[in-house]
């Protein structure tokens, strides 16, 4: 089983700021297997990026993601007030698929 | 457009059972894996099981394995997810997931709490 580790746990900013949030992997993923969500409360995650780095539709590209191997980064160039929330990786290579723990953006 | 509409949650004692169902359209059901993700109150997520296009293949995480039971009709267009036994840990949002082109598509969830 491929272990996400997500870094920091959480992360105070204020609006504008730049947001770069990470995810390791306990083994190589294939970059068209990682995805990021946003989660809100009483919401079901949103997809941001799949593939590494390929925007979901409608998704501001104030969001990007990069990464191979082992380490991914989901990036917010500009934190809007919308932004502030839960972000989770996941990796889909082959079952079991898993999910870091998370990493809350919370407001300074 | 992919559409995943989960349905069977609510409430149920411990040691009960419940069947969840995944209603899918917007692509070919019968030629992709699919799978069940929960969320318990305030956690993470995590995955549960998931199923071969076909059926023949099932995997299952340890703390569900001997109790849920993930099965499918593809003439249906359909996913379901058996739980029996059910305990307090067992009380999450479930999800259903399907990778379509190498993208993620997801259900909005349905409710389930085991509570006496």
């Amino acid at each position: 089983e491929i272990v996400l580790t997500q870094s920091p746990g959480t992360l105070s900013l204020s609006p504008g700021e730049r947001a770069t949030l990470s995810c390791r992997a306990s083994q190589s993923v294939s970059s068209s297997k990682l995805a990021w969500y946003q989660q809100k409360p009483g919401q079901a995650p949103r997809l941001l990026i799949y593939g590494a780095s390929s925007r979901a539709t409608g998704i501001p590209d104030r969001f990007s993601g990069s990464g191979s191997g082992t380490d991914f980064t989901l990036t917010i160039s500009r934190l809007e007030p919308e932004d502030f929330a839960v972000y989770y990786c996941q990796q889909y290579v082959s079952p079991p698929v898993t999910f870091g723990g998370g990493t809350k953006v919370e407001i300074k | 457009e992919v559409q995943l509409v989960e349905s069977g949650g609510g409430l149920v004692q411990p040691g009960g059972s419940l069947r969840l169902s995944c209603a899918a359209s917007g692509f070919t059901f019968s030629t992709y894996w699919i799978h069940w993700v929960r969320q318990p109150p305030g956690e993470g997520l995590v995955w549960v099981s998931c199923i071969s296009s076909d059926g023949r293949s099932t995997s299952y995480a340890d703390s569900v394995r001997g109790r849920f039971t993930i099965s499918r009709d593809n003439a249906r267009n359909t996913l379901y997810l058996q739980m029996n036994s059910l305990r307090a840990e067992d009380t999450a949002v479930y999800y259903c997931l399907v990778f379509n082109s190498g993208q993620p598509y997801w259900g909005q969830g349905t409710l389930v709490t085991v509570s006496s």
